[in-house]
């Protein structure tokens, strides 16, 4: 168990809706990073938190927006959901800003039908 | 931006050594990571260089060359449950870059 929290574990939707998806990242650490898996797909980043700041972003979508929360748990929107964003998505979290190893969450499957 | 390279599949047989190579190309780079994946579950830290030189954990080692853009994951007296994905990962720019992996498969 790495300590860090993922909801929903699996997620069926359809195309057009929205989803929101929560990670809780292990105590004490102040960075958040989301990825995507699709099937044959390496990790694709998307988008680092630091302390409830935005820090950098990666191959993320204009459909798709994060945020960091005061308690530092945070949050993945997909919105109008396409066949193609089915995939795991993964959280991961560290104890400072970059440099240091981050541990993962179990991820979130999202299926969109 | 960056770009990360390392073979798609390997193949060992089981308490053999295999040798996982990596290159890569990135601005700012401040550190090399390996990670192992199994299949469908998360990815699992082993190892992070961000000096030139080896660090050896265990069974497994790394090796990073800054100058070269290089990295090797080295895994000694293989096992079945090694069978997995390894992926080498840079970091630079606050973010940590993925390769695509590689499928290491133990063979008895």
């Amino acid at each position: 168990d790495s300590g860090v929290t993922q909801t929903p574990k699996h997620l069926i939707t359809a195309t057009g809706q929205r989803v929101t998806l929560r990670c809780s990242p292990r105590s004490g650490d102040l960075s958040v990073y989301w990825y995507q898996q699709s099937l044959d797909q390496g990790l694709q980043f998307l988008i680092q938190y630091y302390n409830g700041e935005e820090r950098a972003k990666g191959n993320i979508l204009e459909r798709f927006s994060a945020q960091q929360f005061p308690d530092l748990h945070s949050e993945l929107n997909l919105s109008s959901l396409e066949l193609g964003d089915s995939a795991l998505y993964f959280c991961a979290s560290s104890d400072q800003d970059g440099n240091t190893e981050a541990f993962f969450g179990q991820g979130t499957r999202l299926t969109v039908v | 931006g960056q770009n990360i390279d390392q073979p798609t599949e390997m193949t060992a047989t089981e308490g053999a050594i295999v040798q996982i190579n990596c290159t890569y190309q990135t601005s700012g780079f401040n550190g090399l990571f390996w990670y192992q994946q199994h299949a469908g579950e998360a990815p699992t830290f082993l190892s992070y260089n961000v000096l030139d030189g080896l660090e050896e954990k265990g069974r497994f080692s790394s090796f990073l060359s800054r100058s070269k853009g290089y990295s090797y994951l080295l895994l000694k007296e293989l096992q079945m449950k090694d069978s997995a994905s390894y992926l080498c990962a840079a970091y630079n720019d606050y973010k940590l870059s993925f390769g695509a992996g590689t499928t290491v498969t133990v063979r008895a």
